[in-house]
């Protein structure tokens, strides 16, 4: 069964630092990996999919890279902002089309 | 287009009632997924749909717990009867195409008292 873990699960920085997100999963036969935002009280909204083929995706202040072989994914966000402020969730897709979250990081970037 | 709807928005219902969750995919979506949100659990996916069709139920915690998809534009979620336990917030999500980004819906947050 395919597990997915998030470290940290909270996270508190000032405004301007870069910070990298980790992800990792146990099962390597994925679909895609994909990071979410959730904003308290409100849905997800999708912010990088990685097809299994690729190793990153970048938008913006983000960039996510995959390593397939060991598991592993991280988020990357450039010169934070008290707007950053959310839980990001990351998810795979496995090989039963089934998609799979992690806990959650909740980071507040303060001003 | 006006994204994934769901409704209602907050459901208040006491232990033992009937309680029906429904969703609007986006036009053209052909994958429709369920899932519930609690703080314990994190995010779960209870049901996915393809084409109107049921693909995979396996994570319907019970059998009080049903799904729907009667046409490509809607879907119902049905907990009968419903129990405190069940208090959680339901998404829906639909996709084109398993490999491409799902959209999600707001949520409806369920409270059974």
């Amino acid at each position: 069964k395919q597990e997915v873990t998030q470290i940290p699960a909270a996270l508190s920085v000032p405004e301007g630092e870069n910070l990298v997100l980790n992800c990792s999963f146990t099962d390597s036969a994925i679909y895609n990996l994909q990071w979410f935002r959730q904003d308290p009280g409100k849905g997800l909204t999708s912010l990088l999919l990685i097809q299994s083929s690729q190793r990153e995706q970048t938008s913006g202040r983000l960039n996510a890279s995959l390593d397939k072989s060991s598991g592993r994914s991280t988020l990357y966000i450039a010169a934070s902002q008290p707007g950053d402020s959310a839980t990001y969730l990351c998810a795979v897709t496995g090989s039963a089309r089934q998609l799979t979250f992690g806990s959650g990081t909740q980071l507040t970037v303060l001003p | 287009d006006a994204g994934v709807i769901q409704s209602p928005r907050h459901e208040v219902t006491e232990m033992g009632q009937e309680v029906t969750l429904r969703c609007k995919p986006i036009s053209g979506h052909d994958y429709l997924f369920w899932y519930r949100q609690t703080m314990m659990r994190g995010l779960e996916l209870l049901i996915y749909f393809n084409n109107n069709v049921p693909i995979d139920d396996s994570g319907m915690p019970e059998d009080r717990f049903s799904a729907k998809m009667p046409n490509a534009s809607f879907s119902t979620l049905k907990i009968q009867p419903s129990e405190p336990r069940d208090s959680a917030v339901y998404f829906c999500a639909s996709v084109l195409g398993v490999e491409e980004t799902q959209y999600f819906g707001p949520g409806t947050r369920l409270l059974v008292l």
